[in-house]
C-alpha cells in the first residue's frame, strides 16, 4: 500500500512567518512531487511541483524533497491570511499516471 | 493556460435520474481524469484516459460511466446513484510526459443525490 501521509493541522502561523508543511512517502520508487493548495468548497490548485533531491523557489514558495528520507516539503515565506487554505501533497510512483494523495494540512495565517 | 472547465457547477438529481457531467480541456494533454472528493478527504481516483482510452479504472460502481469523446473532452455519465454519491466531481488532465504529469485540475461539479 502506497502512502503519503501530512499532519492534518491546523497549522496556525502569524502573518509574515514562515510556514513549513511536510509529507512523507512509503514509495521508495516515487518519482514525482506536487503541492497542490485547496481553499474550502474550491478545486485543487497546483503550486509547486518537483522531480529531483534540493529546493526548488517559485516566489514565496519552496519545495524541499530528500528522496532518501523519503521526505517532501513546502515552504511559504511572509505568510498572508490568503495562504490559509488546506495543502495536499501528492505524489507519482511508476510509469502510471496516478497519483497518490496525502490527507492534507490545513493552514491558518492569523493577523 | 493551464484552463480546464466543467459543467455544470452544481447538479441535484434523483436516485432514478441520468444525468451527465461534462470536462474540456484546450493545453493539449492527453490524459484526463475523474476524482470524487468527499468533505475533509482528498481527491479519491476515479478514472484515467489515456490517449483517449480507459487505462484506470479504480474499481468505481457500473452506474459511473466514462466517455471520452475526443482528446479535450470528458463526460461522466450517472445513473441510479446513491446518496452517499453526493461529493465533488473533479476534472483534471495532464501531459503524458516521463517525469512531468503534471494535473490540472477544472472547478468541480457539486453533486448532491436525494
Amino acid at each position: 500500500q502506497k502512502e503519503v501521509e501530512q499532519n492534518s493541522g491546523p497549522l496556525s502561523v502569524p502573518e509574515g512567518a514562515i510556514a513549513s508543511l511536510n509529507c512523507t512517502y512509503s514509495d521508495r520508487g516515487s518519482q514525482s512531487f506536487f503541492w497542490y493548495r485547496q481553499y474550502s468548497g474550491k478545486s485543487p490548485e497546483l503550486i509547486m511541483s518537483i522531480y529531483s533531491n534540493g529546493d526548488k523557489e517559485d516566489g514565496r514558495f519552496t519545495a524541499q524533497l530528500n528522496k532518501a528520507s523519503q521526505y517532501v516539503s513546502l515552504l511559504i515565506r511572509d505568510s498572508q491570511p490568503s495562504d490559509s487554505a488546506t495543502y495536499l501533497c501528492a505524489v507519482r510512483s511508476g510509469t502510471a499516471s496516478k497519483l497518490t494523495f496525502g490527507t492534507g494540512t490545513r493552514l491558518q495565517v492569523t493577523l | 493556460d493551464t484552463e480546464v472547465t466543467q459543467t455544470p457547477k452544481h447538479l441535484v438529481m434523483g436516485m432514478t435520474n441520468k444525468k451527465s457531467l461534462k470536462c474540456e480541456q484546450h493545453m493539449g494533454h492527453r490524459a484526463m481524469y475523474w476524482y470524487k472528493q468527499k468533505a475533509k478527504k482528498p481527491p479519491e481516483l476515479m478514472f484515467v484516459y489515456s490517449y483517449e482510452k480507459l487505462s484506470i479504472n479504480e474499481s468505481v460502481p457500473s452506474r459511473f460511466s466514462p466517455e471520452c469523446p475526443n482528446s479535450s473532452l470528458l463526460n461522466l455519465h450517472l445513473h441510479a446513484l446513491q446518496p452517499e454519491d453526493s461529493a465533488l466531481y473533479l476534472c483534471a488532465s495532464s501531459q503524458v510526459v516521463l517525469d512531468s504529469y503534471e494535473q490540472y485540475f477544472g472547478p468541480g461539479t457539486r453533486l448532491t443525490v436525494t
